[in-house]
């Protein structure tokens, strides 16, 4: 694919429902990153893949939020019993290898996610 | 820690104006430096980046940034502002691994 895809564009659930979140990265790239955009905030980072690991969950905000990722490609990130806190714009971002902290950032879309 | 601040959330400037969009970092080592768009309904994409080379650094679309240490600055500019700028600037500082911290981005708005 041409760039990171990420679907549903939008989400409405109800308060207790479970959602999950998929981003496809491009392809060849190695690193997978989460972040969530709240309405007047910055990026909040989530979670950061590399390859299928997860080196890094310090950024997720509780047990009822967890990620996975498989093959080295597709991720899915999961929110159970959503609360109306959880509503945001989910981000994914891909980058090409580990090496770190020069690494370009290539960002989907995002996911909209509203809870009522 | 790591951090960063964008001051103004919000700046407005006319079409062909200086456009200056501040941000200021907090490290404790060298820091690598980016900056990021987000056009409406659009992914952010990658302005322009500072990796420890030349402290002035040339991006997409007629931006630049300019490293200054002394200051803990980052500060983006392009001397002449288009409509199609319109958009959120996100300033991104990476101390260590795959830290990336984002300031919370000023909403760019140009006018006629």
């Amino acid at each position: 694919g041409a760039g990171v895809s990420q679907s549903p564009s939008n989400k409405v659930t109800e308060k207790g429902k479970d959602v999950e979140l998929r981003c496809d990265p491009i392809s060849g790239h190695t690193a997978l990153y989460w972040y969530r955009q709240s309405l007047g905030q910055g990026l909040e980072f989530l979670i950061y893949f590399q390859g299928n690991s997860a080196p890094d969950k310090s950024g997720l905000p509780s047990d009822r939020f967890s990620a996975e990722r498989t093959g080295g490609s597709v991720s899915t990130l999961t929110i159970q019993r959503t609360q109306q806190e959880d509503s945001a714009v989910y981000l994914c971002a891909s980058s090409l290898a580990s090496g770190g902290r020069a690494e370009t950032q290539y960002f989907g879309p995002g996911t909209r996610l509203l809870v009522l | 820690a790591q951090s960063v601040t964008q001051l103004g959330s919000h700046v407005s400037v006319s079409e062909g104006a200086l456009v200056l969009l501040r941000c200021n970092y907090s490290s404790s080592v060298p820091p690598y430096l980016f900056w990021y768009v987000q056009y409406p309904n659009q992914g952010l994409q990658l302005l322009l980046k500072y990796t420890s080379a030349a402290t002035l650094v040339k991006g997409i679309n007629g931006f630049e940034a300019e490293f200054k240490k002394s200051e803990t600055s980052f500060h983006l500019t392009k001397p002449s502002a288009h409509m199609s700028d319109a958009a959120e600037y996100f300033c991104a500082v990476n101390n260590y691994g795959q830290n990336f911290v984002f300031g919370p981005g000023t909403r760019l708005s140009v006018l006629p």
